[in-house]
């Protein structure tokens, strides 16, 4: 079965700071890697979707990156501001025919100003 | 945009209660799921539904039921609450290719039952 790592839990970081959140899972045979942003009490929002052909993917100061024999994807945000103070999840859907979404437990971040 | 909205972002019931959750999407998706999220245990699917009519048990359905009467509406039913079901709820819709497409989740569900 497929298991889905996010470490650290938690990170605090200074305004103007990059971020780095690490993902990792088991199972290489994935077909794609997301990632979500979920601010407390709310629900997820879809950030980047990174194709299993792919390497990397990227939005405005969003960057992931996929590395699928290593089984690790990284997010970077650039320059953090206090508004990315968020708990960012990765996900990966299951093989089977639903693709069922797989989800780590998240790492909290706080940007400080 | 895609929008999901839930019935109620806060909701108090009591045990043995019969409670319904409603969840509805914009964008014609035929894909949509049930997730509740608690602390330490991360987010759990307990139903979805590929189609209108169709379900699927997902990791944790005991206790719950589902309805997907129109393909716009996925109601979640607990049919006696318990206090155990105190919990985040949490609703999405997805187009219907699993391995291109992401989820879209609405805003949650609160449910606290005394």
């Amino acid at each position: 079965k497929q298991e889905v790592t996010q470490i650290p839990a938690a990170l605090s970081v200074p305004e103007g700071e990059n971020l780095v959140l690490n993902c990792s899972f088991t199972d290489s045979a994935i077909y794609n890697l997301q990632w979500f942003r979920q601010d407390p009490g709310k629900g997820l929002t879809s950030l980047l979707l990174i194709q299993s052909s792919q390497r990397e993917q990227t939005s405005g100061r969003l960057n992931a990156s996929l590395d699928k024999s290593s089984g690790r994807s990284t997010l970077y945000i650039a320059a953090s501001q206090p508004g990315d103070s968020a708990t960012y999840l990765c996900a990966v859907p299951g093989t089977d025919s639903w693709g069922k979404l797989q989800f780590g437990a998240g790492t909290q971040v706080v940007v400080t100003p | 945009d895609v929008k999901v909205t839930q019935s109620s972002r806060y909701l108090v019931k009591r045990t043995g209660e019969k409670v319904f959750l409603e969840c509805v999407q914009d964008m014609d998706h035929e894909n949509m799921f049930w997730y509740r999220q608690d602390p330490g245990l991360g987010l759990r699917l307990i139903y979805f539904s590929y189609d209108v009519k169709m379900k699927e048990k997902g990791d944790i359905p005991e206790g719950y039921s589902v309805s997907r009467e129109k393909k716009e509406r996925f109601s979640l039913i607990l049919e006696s609450a318990s206090t155990n079901q105190t919990s985040m709820y949490l609703c999405a819709s997805r187009p219907a290719n699993p391995f291109t497409d992401t989820q879209y989740f609405g805003p949650g569900t609160r449910l606290t039952v005394l």
